[in-house]
C-alpha cells in the first residue's frame, strides 16, 4: 500500500463547476499537507499549504485536512479552463522528505 | 534567473550510456532536492542536499545513481549505465532552508528517454 493514494483521473468538468480533489494517506505522523499544481511540461508549483487539521481558503481554492480520517481535499470554485492541470498532494512529517501523490489530471472545458 | 533551472530539457540516450543532469537552484537557497516523475507514479524522492552534504540519499534507486552539489549551489545527478526503466522526468527543487514548512520551488525538469 502506498503511503499516499490519489485518483489519477482524468477529471473533466465544465467551466464554472466546483471541483473536488482528494488524497488519502496511511502515515499518522504526517502533519504538513500541500497541494501542488503542475501544468504540462512544467515543474509543480505550490498552491496551498496547511498544517495539521482544518480548512484554509485562498481565493477560489479551499484546502481541507481531516487527520482523524487521514483524508485531505482541495476544492476549486468557479473552475476555469486555466485551472486545467495536474494537481498533486504532498505530505510531510518529522523528516525533511515530502511524500507526493500520483497527481490527478483535471480538465476544465469551456 | 529568478527560478530553478535545469539542463538539458530533453535527453535521449542509448541503454548503457552514462548521463549527467544539471540543476541550478534559486540563489541563496540552501536546500536542494531531486525527484523522479514517471507516468502513474507521482513524484519519487531521490536525494536531498543541505548545503553540499546529502543527509538523505534514501531514494536513490540503485548504485548507478549518484549526485553531488558544489559551492552550495549547482547540483549534478549522474546515472551510469542507463536502463530503459530510468526513462522519466527528473525534477529538481530548492528551498531557502529545507524542512517541511519551507516551500520547494521546482524547475521544469529534464525528460530522459533511454532507448
Amino acid at each position: 500500500q502506498k503511503e499516499v493514494e490519489q485518483d489519477p483521473g482524468p477529471l473533466s468538468v465544465p467551466e464554472g463547476a466546483i471541483v473536488s480533489l482528494n488524497c488519502t494517506y496511511s502515515n499518522s505522523a504526517f502533519q504538513y499537507f500541500m497541494w501542488y499544481r503542475q501544468y504540462s511540461r512544467k515543474g509543480p508549483e505550490l498552491l496551498m499549504y496547511t498544517y495539521s487539521s482544518g480548512n484554509k481558503e485562498d481565493g477560489r481554492f479551499t484546502a481541507q485536512v481531516d487527520k482523524s480520517s487521514k483524508y485531505i481535499s482541495l476544492f476549486i470554485r468557479d473552475s476555469q479552463p486555466s485551472d486545467s492541470a495536474t494537481y498533486l498532494c504532498a505530505m510531510g512529517g518529522d523528516t525533511d522528505k515530502l511524500i507526493f501523490g500520483t497527481g490527478t489530471r483535471l480538465q476544465v472545458f469551456p | 534567473g529568478a527560478g530553478v533551472s535545469q539542463s538539458p530539457s530533453n535527453k535521449v540516450t542509448e541503454k548503457g550510456k552514462d548521463v549527467e543532469l544539471r540543476c541550478d537552484p534559486i540563489s541563496g537557497h540552501t536546500a536542494l532536492y531531486w525527484y523522479r516523475q514517471s507516468l502513474g507514479q507521482g513524484l519519487e524522492f531521490l536525494i536531498y542536499f543541505q548545503g553540499n552534504s546529502a543527509p538523505d540519499k534514501s531514494g536513490l534507486p540503485s548504485d548507478r545513481f549518484s549526485a553531488e552539489r558544489t559551492g552550495g549551489s549547482v547540483s549534478t545527478l549522474t546515472i551510469q549505465r542507463t536502463q530503459q526503466e530510468d526513462s522519466a522526468v527528473y525534477l529538481c527543487a530548492s528551498s531557502f532552508y529545507g524542512g517541511n514548512t519551507d516551500t520547494q520551488y521546482f524547475g521544469p525538469g529534464t525528460r530522459l528517454t533511454v532507448l
